[in-house]
């Protein structure tokens, strides 16, 4: 059974910058063939790609919107991803997931199935 | 930018047939997902590879492709299928998400 655990909610003031991790335990993936993918969700609103990693190829792809604000790492000896939101507008304000999808090539992954339990990052003054 | 357009919602009474439908442009021609979500929880996978379920999910839950739409079919709807369900593709190493539908079992 795998598990995703994220980070604790946080609250920080426009302009800063948050970092949330995502930390995976239970059965491990193939190494070479498994990813992250960072989705959040606004307040009432649909789901928002921002971005994966390729885990083994280091590959990273951003979504538009988050572009040059945005960085997503994995570390493989701790089985933790993690994202980075920088220059925090209040638009950010959503639930941050992790998924990690285990069959995955260096461009996309065929599904993600397991996820995080969601981070709530608030910016606000 | 690639865009995939669902239905804002469908409605269902207990035991029908409900359909969530997903268009795109060549969007038989990519894998699609769909992924379930209630109130206050996590996505959940329910179809992948267009028309594979994950174990663990009801037969109820289908999935199909034709053309430039993905069509999920839940057979037999319960009340604990009421969720917001979203379909998902990649293009060009991006992955879209279509904008959710909401499934109300009335």
């Amino acid at each position: 059974q795998v598990q995703l655990v994220q980070s604790g909610a946080e609250v920080k003031e426009p302009g800063a910058s948050v970092k949330v991790s995502c930390k995976a335990s239970g059965n491990p993936p193939t190494p070479t063939t498994y990813g992250f993918s960072w989705v959040r969700q606004a307040p009432g609103q649909g789901l928002e790609w921002m971005g994966w990693i390729s885990v083994y190829y280091g590959n990273t792809n951003y979504a538009q919107r988050v572009q040059g604000r945005v960085s997503i790492t994995a570390d493989t000896a701790t089985n933790t991803a993690y994202m980075e939101l920088r220059s925090l507008r209040s638009d950010d304000t959503a639930v941050y997931y992790c998924a990690r999808g285990d069959y995955c090539s260096t461009t996309s992954c065929l599904f993600f199935q397991h996820w995080g339990q969601g981070t709530l990052v608030t910016v606000s003054s | 930018s690639y865009e995939l357009t669902q239905p804002p919602s469908v409605s269902v009474s207990p035991g029908q047939t409900a359909r969530i439908t997903c268009s795109g442009d060549r969007l038989g021609k990519r894998y699609s997902c769909w992924y379930q979500q209630r109130p206050g929880q996590s996505p959940v996978l329910v179809i992948y590879q267009d028309d594979k379920r994950p174990s663990g999910i009801p037969e109820r839950f289908s999935g199909s492709t034709s053309g430039n739409t993905a069509t999920l079919t839940i057979s037999g709807t319960q009340a604990m299928d009421e969720a917001d369900y979203y379909c998902q593709a990649w293009d060009s190493s991006t992955m879209v998400f279509g904008g959710g539908t909401k499934l109300t079992v009335l």
